[in-house]
């Protein structure tokens, strides 16, 4: 196991058409978080799960996002009818619960939408 | 609020100086200080996580300092590399059990030859 993986690493898109990105954590991790980063800003958090079980999303995660986990490993987060203030990097990390250290980030995934 | 500010915003040394990065956080109850390394394009990378128990952690070159009293941390390296460019992420942990992290904005490091 390599780390937490992400794919696409980079998509662009025109807007309004949808999107779905890719997260495979750490095959041991129950936690997934997404966050998005845009230039010169920390990583804001979206979401989390715990297992399959989605047990927050931030204000920011509007009605056109939608993330699942459907069997507690992988996870997609998709974006619907994109506009262009969605350009940014989407970031996943993994824990393991009760474990910080081993709290770990992928490389994300770059989207513009134009 | 919890927040978590960071300063400078950016920083440019010379190659082989040495450095430090302030961070100030509000963010109650706490439960960890991180210090993450974000290269251009990449995920961050942990560098050093702290307990309120904790003053001081070391990860080769990189030595943070945390002080729950006062709410500030530090992160200090030594003898900078070209590598070190990157921006150096401080992050608190709230003990609500869920992990739930809040980011600095950052500062930008740019080491120069």
């Amino acid at each position: 196991d390599t780390g937490v993986s992400q794919n696409p690493r980079h998509k662009i898109t025109k807007r309004g058409q949808n999107v779905t990105f890719r997260c495979d954590p750490i095959s041991e991790h129950n936690r997934l978080y997404w966050y998005r980063q845009t230039l010169g800003q920390g990583p804001e958090f979206l979401t989390y799960f715990q297992n399959e079980a989605q047990l927050e999303k931030s204000r920011l995660l509007s009605d056109r996002f939608s993330a699942e986990r459907p069997k507690g490993s992988f996870s997609t987060l998709e974006i619907q009818r994109t506009e262009q203030g969605d350009s940014a990097m989407y970031l996943c990390a993994s824990s393991l619960a009760g474990r910080p250290y081993g709290y770990t980030f992928g490389s994300g995934t770059r989207l513009t939408v134009v | 609020k919890n927040q978590v500010e960071q300063s400078p915003q950016s920083l440019i040394i010379l190659e082989g100086k040495n450095c430090t990065l302030q961070c100030n956080y509000t963010v109650s109850p706490f439960s960890n200080l991180r210090w993450y390394k974000q290269d251009t394009g990449r995920g961050p990378v942990s560098l050093t996580i702290m307990t309120f128990s904790e003053n001081t952690k070391s990860n080769g070159r990189y030595t943070a300092t945390l002080d729950a009293d006062t709410k500030q941390s530090s992160l200090h390296i030594t003898a900078s590399q070209l590598s070190d460019s990157a921006s150096y992420i401080c992050v608190v942990s709230a003990n609500f059990g869920n992990e739930k992290l809040t980011f600095g904005t950052g500062t930008r490091l740019t080491i120069i030859p």
